[in-house]
């Protein structure tokens, strides 16, 4: 079946641009996660939904940076008023649910790779 | 202190040779853990669960100290192919949060 799907893979822009980066989790995942990773760097924690819950928000970094996931499926983060270190990979991943065990197993899309010049 | 450390690497070892990884956790209360292994410029895949005291999958074998809040990777007999980023990750205790860490680097020399 199909993995997770992020696009643009590349996306470069100038400086006080803002961008949309859009996430197409597994189909029947309910769990789906935004990640940051900077080169040579871990990844970031930004925001985290599951289901209909309120999103876990408490990772993302600033004002300027939102997520909305519409429809339990699709998301879409947001980054407003772009600026040189938000240059990183933005990863994208779902899970089948949440809680212990193999449920919550998170499974990656390949990335966004933003440029902000 | 971060949620998981890992020793960055790198490691660089011939071919056939038995590589370990070790990697602490801060959160007693996790219950879920797992090694992801990340390819240059590619999305990271899971390698191994753990849940319980370890697990083997072929030339791979992870294991979970909890007394320690440590667990481990070995692979055996390593392969070119096995050179990557590993990243061991612990989930929060409700298993809604990953904590990544920031992985080893591995080369497999020929």
């Amino acid at each position: 079946g199909a993995g997770v799907s992020q696009s643009p893979s590349n996306k470069v822009t100038e400086k006080g641009k803002d961008v949309e980066l859009r996430c197409d989790p597994i189909s029947g995942h309910t769990a789906l996660y935004w990640y940051r990773q900077s080169l040579g760097q871990g990844l970031e924690f930004l925001i985290y939904f599951q289901g209909n819950s309120a999103p876990d928000k408490s990772g993302l970094p600033s004002d300027r940076f939102s997520a909305e996931r519409t429809g339990g499926s699709v998301s879409t983060l947001t980054i407003q008023r772009t600026q040189q270190e938000d240059s990183a990979v933005y990863l994208c991943a779902s899970s089948l649910g949440s809680g212990q065990g193999a449920k919550n197993i998170q499974y990656f899309g390949a990335g966004t790779r933003l440029s902000v010049l | 202190r971060k949620e998981v450390e890992q020793d960055p690497g790198p490691f660089n070892v011939p071919e056939g040779a038995t590589v370990a990884f070790n990697c602490t956790y801060s959160n007693s209360a996790s219950q879920s853990f797992f090694w992801y292994r990340q390819d240059c410029r590619k999305e990271p895949k899971l390698l191994m669960s753990v849940y319980s005291s370890g697990n083997e999958d072929g030339r791979f074998t992870a294991q979970l100290n909890r007394a320690s809040q440590y667990i481990s990777l070995l692979i055996r007999d390593s392969k070119l192919s096995d050179s990557a980023t590993y990243l061991c990750v612990a989930a929060s205790s409700t298993g809604n949060q990953f904590y990544f860490g920031t992985g080893t680097s591995l080369t497999v020399i020929p």
